[in-house]
């Protein structure tokens, strides 16, 4: 079945430092790919999504490229600031129900 | 645009009382919303699909008479905690598929349930 496998956490990083959060899936057919946030105490938000090979979302600074070849849509950010501390979610839609398959999450923790 | 909200935010109640939670879309009309829980420090897991007007679709292990799940309106669903048990104590969020396509969906803030 469809799944997601994201890097564990936590992922602590000195501000303006480069953030890559990797993020690989197994899928049948072609599933679209999303990064969602969750700040402390907030629920998910959207952040970016990818819908089709080659295709890359961004949002807030933050971007990932669909990578089919590799399975892969691994989030980056190239200055990370002390609000992007929050857990990140990949996840992948797919199949005639449009589920959405959740990776474990990725603690993001910046220091000042 | 595409906001979802949820009540309570939080409550407790003691073991064997139910506990209802709604979830609504504001801004949007929600023909299906999912709802999921979430344990400390792990993901979310789909607990069922909810169709407005029909009944839920339960995902493998979720207990259908446990979970009441009710989509009556096209901004509305609630989920009834039956006989709660402090083992159901969680974070449950909802979320509607919204205007963004059909894979994209929005997500309430959470509600979080301590049972005692």
């Amino acid at each position: 079945g469809n799944s997601v496998t994201q890097m564990e956490g936590p992922v602590t990083l000195s501000e303006e430092a480069f953030l890559t959060i990797n993020c690989t899936y197994t899928a049948t057919g072609y599933p679209s790919l999303f990064w969602y946030v969750q700040y402390p105490g907030e629920g998910l938000q959207l952040l970016l999504k990818a819908t089709k090979a080659d295709d890359k979302g961004s949002n807030k600074g933050f971007e990932a490229t669909y990578r089919k070849e590799t399975t892969s849509f691994h989030l980056e950010k190239g200055s990370v600031q002390v609000s992007d501390s929050a857990v990140y979610f990949c996840a992948l839609s797919g199949g005639a129900t449009n589920k959405l398959i959740f990776g474990t999450g990725t603690l993001l923790a910046v220091q000042p | 645009g595409a906001v979802v909200s949820q009540h309570p935010s939080w409550v407790i109640c003691k073991s064997g009382t139910s506990v209802k939670i709604e979830c609504r879309s504001l801004d949007f009309q929600a023909t299906t919303m999912f709802w999921y829980r979430q344990f400390p420090k792990q993901s979310l897991m789909l607990m069922a699909t909810s169709n407005e007007g029909s009944k839920a679709t339960y995902e493998q292990g979720v207990e259908k008479d446990k979970f009441l799940i009710n989509h009556a309106s096209l901004t509305l669903s609630t989920l009834t905690v039956t006989s709660a048990h402090p083992e159901d104590s969680s974070f449950y969020i909802c979320s509607a598929r919204g205007p963004g396509g059909q894979e994209t969906q929005y997500f309430g803030p959470g509600t979080r349930l301590l049972v005692l």
